[in-house]
């Protein structure tokens, strides 16, 4: 089954920098791989998603990166606010063979200090 | 209108009992999910369903058990709680498109607390 890496598990910017976060997944059929924030105590909100025929995709100032021969995608968020702090989870999903799941990254941790 | 809607947000309960977690969406979704989400927020997928087919169950044990009375619900039935079942459950919806999945949108989770 598919195995998904997230890096760091934990990310402090000043408030206006960048943040950027990482994730390697395993298995090459996967072609869906959506970016979720999650508040505390709430739940978990697609924010950005990206399938395999397309190498990057922009919303504000929100973009996510994808390299299907690395397999490894990207989440980058500029101007970071503290309404940006909340854990980010990155997933990846392949259809096929009766599976259809989603598969998360651990999470990151975003603390956007003002 | 809640797309996705769990019942209850809060349930708190004693190692043992048997409990259920309801779960309907108004998405028009084909596929259900039940996902668990341990103190270290780890989201691990438990089961799903299409078309009122099971299609996976991971290493969960079989005091969990899914039931789909139609393709807009998804119930979770638990059998002995243990402590170790505490977490936030959540269940999630999509549609499968091809070899795509769309608009998987989750629940508001349901804190289950086992004491």
């Amino acid at each position: 089954g598919e195995n998904v890496e997230q890096h760091p598990s934990t990310l402090s910017v000043q408030e206006g920098d960048s943040a950027v976060i990482k994730c390697t997944y395993s298995d090459s059929a996967s072609n869906y791989f959506p970016w979720y924030k999650q508040e505390l105590g709430k739940r978990p909100q697609l924010i950005i998603d990206i399938r395999s025929n397309v190498g990057e995709k922009k919303d504000q100032r929100i973009a996510v990166t994808l390299n299907k021969t690395a397999k490894h995608f990207s989440l980058h968020i500029t101007e970071t606010q503290p309404e940006d702090s909340a854990v980010y989870f990155c997933a990846a999903s392949e259809t096929g063979a009766g599976s259809y799941q989603l598969t998360f990254g651990k999470g990151t941790k975003l603390s956007v200090i003002p | 209108d809640t797309a996705v809607s769990q019942t209850p947000k809060y349930l708190v309960t004693q190692m043992g009992n048997d409990k259920s977690i309801k779960c309907e969406q108004n998405l028009g979704h084909d596929t259900m999910y039940w996902y668990k989400q341990d103190s270290k927020k780890f989201l691990k997928i438990m089961f799903s369903y299409n078309n009122k087919e099971l299609i996976i169950n991971e290493t969960v044990p079989n005091r969990f058990s899914p039931k789909s009375p139609d393709k807009a619900h998804l119930n979770l039935h638990i059998n002995s709680l243990e402590l170790g079942d505490s977490a936030v459950y959540f269940c999630a919806s999509s549609q499968v498109v091809g070899r795509f999945n769309y608009g998987y949108t989750f629940g508001s989770g349901t804190r289950l607390t086992v004491v």
